[in-house]
């Protein structure tokens, strides 16, 4: 099993739509989690950081469910900018390094 | 505040060469990641440097190497050059990691 990952998409919606990704990790001790963007030939950006109590940042709401090992991004109101890739990205506890999922592809179309 | 910084851009080697990679990290971060991006795929760890000493390596094979320097600046050093090591090469810094890591823009290299 591989430590973080993805559904690949693509995920192709309508402008205005509401979106969900979700992302599964294996280690148990992993402690801390992100989503990062990735828009084409260009370097991750972080998106937003994942709190056991879950965060809100505008349109983007960030869930973590450490008894099943998941994280999840929600994107509310897509707009065609939000067109990326996300990467799930989790650090185990004691490794300090982080480890990437290989993205999901959004698509927002008019 | 300057983010990180790469470079060169781009890079283009013959197979059986040796290319190196810069760079900086932002100012007072400590810790340099290296990552390879192939096109298409996901970002592999390379290699961690920390306080100047290598912490953790990703599973690549030896030809892959580097150093970080005293001001927190690294190097990414590729001998032997193989086709396949046409890539994305990033590196992020970070303080403690809890906070998040931050990208330079990454060099291409291409072998021909």
């Amino acid at each position: 099993r591989k430590e973080v990952e993805q559904d690949p998409g693509p995920f192709n919606v309508p402008e205005g739509a509401t979106v969900a990704f979700n992302c599964t990790y294996s280690n148990s001790a992993s402690q801390s989690f992100f989503w990062y963007r990735q828009d084409c030939r260009k370097e991750p950006k972080l998106l937003m950081s994942v709190y056991s109590s879950g965060n809100e940042d505008g349109r983007f709401t960030a869930q973590l469910n450490r008894a099943s090992q998941y994280i999840s991004l929600l994107i509310r109101d897509s707009k065609l900018s939000d067109s990326a890739t996300y990467l799930c990205v989790v650090t185990a506890s004691g490794s300090y390094i982080p480890t990437f999922g290989r993205g999901t592809s959004l698509i927002v179309h008019p | 505040e300057a983010g990180v910084t790469q470079s060169p851009t781009h890079l283009i080697k013959t197979r059986g060469q040796q290319a190196t990679l810069r760079c900086s990290p932002i100012s007072g971060h400590t810790s340099v990641y290296w990552y390879q991006q192939a096109l298409g795929l996901g970002l592999q760890f390379l290699l961690w440097y920390d306080e100047g000493e290598e912490r953790n390596r990703g599973n690549f094979p030896p030809r892959f190497s580097g150093r970080q320097f005293p001001n927190y600046s690294s190097e990414l050093n590729v001998n032997a050059l193989e086709l396949e090591d046409s890539a994305l090469y990033l590196c992020a810094s970070s303080l403690t990691g809890v906070d998040g890591y931050t990208f330079g823009s990454g060099t291409r290299l291409t072998v021909v």
